[in-house]
């Protein structure tokens, strides 16, 4: 079945230091979404990206959606002990259907 | 604000019980979910429903069903409780639009002993 594969699976990195997350699909996506889990709480919708190529910026996040709509990133630059928690890529087969497929999440660790 | 109540935050409960884990959503979604999530397997999807007495089995059913009699109501149901049930299981809804996000509950932590 389609799969969505995240990696890494976790991520240490001292406060200030940039982090990313990459997201590869086996098929072409119609669009991918990102959450955010923080430690015990549930997952937050972040954004969608919908177009090839695709980049958008929250703040100091930065979003990709690749050419061929397979895969996509989450870039944080200059990391903040706000930051921390899961991040999980999901994406939305062609069909468009509702149902999305997530990856298994990216836990990012920020040393002080 | 928008919100999806999951009734109950902690439940233990004995093999063999049956287990109702309720979810309301007040935003007219007319999608919801249920997911179950694991350390090291993330979220998987359990049952969805498009409309209401509708649903459809998601990538691990067996064990679970569902009841959709409200368009607001979500209901998971574990028949038999099993050890192997013990989870985190999230419910969320959407309105379907492919445009916006899930929304999700806060989560009940289940534990079958």
């Amino acid at each position: 079945g389609q799969q969505v594969m995240q990696i890494p699976q976790y991520q240490h990195v001292q406060e200030g230091e940039d982090f990313t997350t990459y997201c590869n699909s086996s098929t072409t996506l119609s669009n991918i979404q990102w959450y955010k889990q923080r430690p015990g709480g549930h997952p937050v919708f972040l954004i969608q990206l919908v177009k090839s190529g695709e980049v958008k910026k929250q703040k100091r996040l930065t979003f990709q959606f690749g050419e061929a709509k397979k895969n996509s990133s989450l870039h944080i630059t200059a990391t903040q002990t706000t930051d921390v928690g899961t991040y999980f890529c999901a994406g939305r087969k062609m069909n468009r259907d509702d149902k999305i497929i997530f990856g298994k999440g990216t836990r990012l660790h920020i040393l002080p | 604000d928008v919100k999806v109540t999951q009734s109950s935050r902690y439940l233990v409960k004995r093999t063999g019980e049956k287990v109702f884990l309720e979810c309301v959503q007040d935003m007219d979604h007319e999608n919801m979910f249920w997911y179950r999530q694991d350390p090291g397997l993330g979220l998987r999807l359990i049952y969805f429903s498009y409309d209401v007495k509708m649903k459809e089995k998601g990538d691990i059913p067996e064990g679970y069903s569902v009841s959709r009699e409200k368009k607001e109501r979500f209901s998971l149901i574990l028949e038999s409780a099993s050890t192997n049930q013990t989870s985190m299981y999230l419910c969320a809804s959407s309105d379907g639009q492919v445009i916006y996000g899930y929304t999700f509950g806060s989560g009940t932590r289940l534990t079958v002993v």
